[in-house]
């Protein structure tokens, strides 16, 4: 079963923050966040695993609560280079499920 | 630049046919993913290679099978085609310390199937 994210979509203006959910039905062993952009591949930005947070990116970080199987990414003081589709991804054993994604933009 | 290439970018297909995708991993990424992507929708997971063995599929029929090669490059066939299957798939390397995966994924840019 997918990972839920919201909200869907946000628009924000430069220097803005913004938070991301994601929440599983099911334990969490790891969640992973990546960004894509239109017309390109996902790309990295961080692993948090049972136990805390593994690695952060520019000023995006984020949190895990395994107890509430959710974990957040917070973005603060947007930049136009923020703008993309954020997905979660929830790992167990091998299988890697993706949210739907939630659409960023940001705005001048 | 992940690392990852992918061939090739774009194709169509006609319902009924087969296509096969390849994909080359970063050097020393010992595990190979391959997803599924409907636009709009998140990657789904298809199935995943560790060692050249099959060790973690999604929900996908068998008609969507795959291989691993020694040299870091793996394929994704689809056999019998349906109009459904019409997507990006993506591939995406991992170096896993052991069978588990618990590591960053590096995409490729990946293909575009069209299959009318």
């Amino acid at each position: 079963q997918q990972p839920v994210q919201s909200p869907q979509a946000v628009i924000l203006r430069e220097g803005e923050d913004a938070v991301i959910n994601c929440s599983s039905s099911k334990a969490l062993y790891s969640v992973h966040w990546y960004r894509q952009k239109h017309g390109e591949a996902p790309v990295f930005l961080m692993i948090l695993l049972k136990g805390g947070e593994q690695k952060g990116h520019e000023k995006i970080s984020a949190s895990f609560n395994e107890k509430k199987q959710q974990s957040s990414l917070y973005l603060t003081a947007s930049q136009l280079s923020y703008s993309g589709t954020y997905f979660c991804g929830t790992v167990k054993l091998n299988d890697m499920r993706f949210g739907a994604g939630t659409r960023l933009t940001v705005k001048p | 630049e992940t690392g990852v290439t992918q061939s090739p970018t774009h194709l169509i297909k006609t319902r009924g046919q087969q296509v096969t995708l390849r994909c080359s991993s970063q050097s020393g990424h010992n595990t190979v993913s391959w997803y599924q992507q409907a636009l709009g929708q998140g990657p789904q997971f298809i199935f995943q290679y560790y060692r050249e063995e099959e060790n973690g599929r999604g929900n996908f029929p068998p008609r969507f099978s795959g291989l691993q090669f020694p040299n870091y490059s793996s394929e994704l066939n689809v056999n019998a085609l349906e109009l459904d299957d019409s997507a990006l798939y993506l591939c995406a390397s991992i170096f896993s310390r052991g069978s588990l995966n618990t590591g960053e994924l590096f995409f490729g840019e990946g293909s575009r199937l069209t299959v009318l």
